[in-house]
């Protein structure tokens, strides 16, 4: 059984580009969530979507940043206008339908912005 | 906030029990305690969870102090490869993931 996929592994983008990252979940998990991790910080919830519905979006910035999972294809974390500060790296995780809570987390997608 | 303390950095010799711990003292009754690691700039990785219970599987076992107010997540032999950030969280249900700043293990030769 596959893990959790992310692509592109590595992004760059130049100030006011956009930047698309995508999330493959786990076979059979239909619930994604995405988190950022800046360079020397922890790790920070983004949000939480299930098959065409956003249930949290309480870490998501207010502008710029979008996120989708629609039912067919992969989940689409969408950031728009790049400044330097998004450089980050950006972790998805996903979890199952059932009562089991765990959340498996991919590679994650690193993005810098020149 | 995360609802959880951990000392920032632990030693460990390689081939020891690496015991790290983890106050809670919030925690709610409906609130399971989990465990992640991130090995250098890796995704996180699930390690356990429990409720009241200690709890074990192939990776580590976890023993939750009765009143439930404190944890210690146990890796019976540390292997050099258990380097690693270690998080502890609690949370009810489904849901997003409060990450503190864990404990930074490092497992010496």
């Amino acid at each position: 059984n596959a893990g959790v996929m992310q692509n592109p592994r590595h992004l760059v983008r130049r100030r006011g580009q956009e930047a698309r990252l995508r999330c493959s979940p786990m076979k059979g998990h239909s619930h994604v969530y995405w988190y950022r991790q800046l360079p020397e910080e922890g790790l920070k919830f983004m949000v939480y979507l299930q098959k065409e519905n956003i249930i949290d979006e309480s870490g998501m910035p207010k502008e710029r940043f979008s996120a989708e999972f629609p039912k067919e294809g992969p989940s689409i974390l969408r950031i728009q206008q790049v400044v330097r500060g998004d450089s980050a790296a950006y972790f998805c995780a996903s979890s199952p339908s059932t009562d089991v809570w765990e959340q498996y987390f991919g590679p994650g997608t690193r993005l810098t912005v020149t | 906030d995360a609802k959880t303390t951990q000392p920032p950095s632990m030693d460990c010799a390689e081939g020891r029990a690496a015991n790290l711990p983890c106050n809670h003292s919030t925690i709610s009754g409906n609130e399971y305690v989990y465990w992640y690691r991130q090995i250098h700039s890796q995704g996180p990785q699930y390690i356990i969870h429990g409720l009241k219970n200690n709890e074990t599987n192939e990776m580590a076992s976890l023993i939750i102090t009765e009143d439930r107010k404190s944890s210690t997540l146990i890796l019976p032999h540390a292997t050099l490869r258990d380097t690693a950030v270690y998080y502890c969280i609690v949370r009810v249900g489904r849901g997003k993931l409060i990450f503190g700043q864990g404990t930074e293990l490092s497992v010496k030769p």
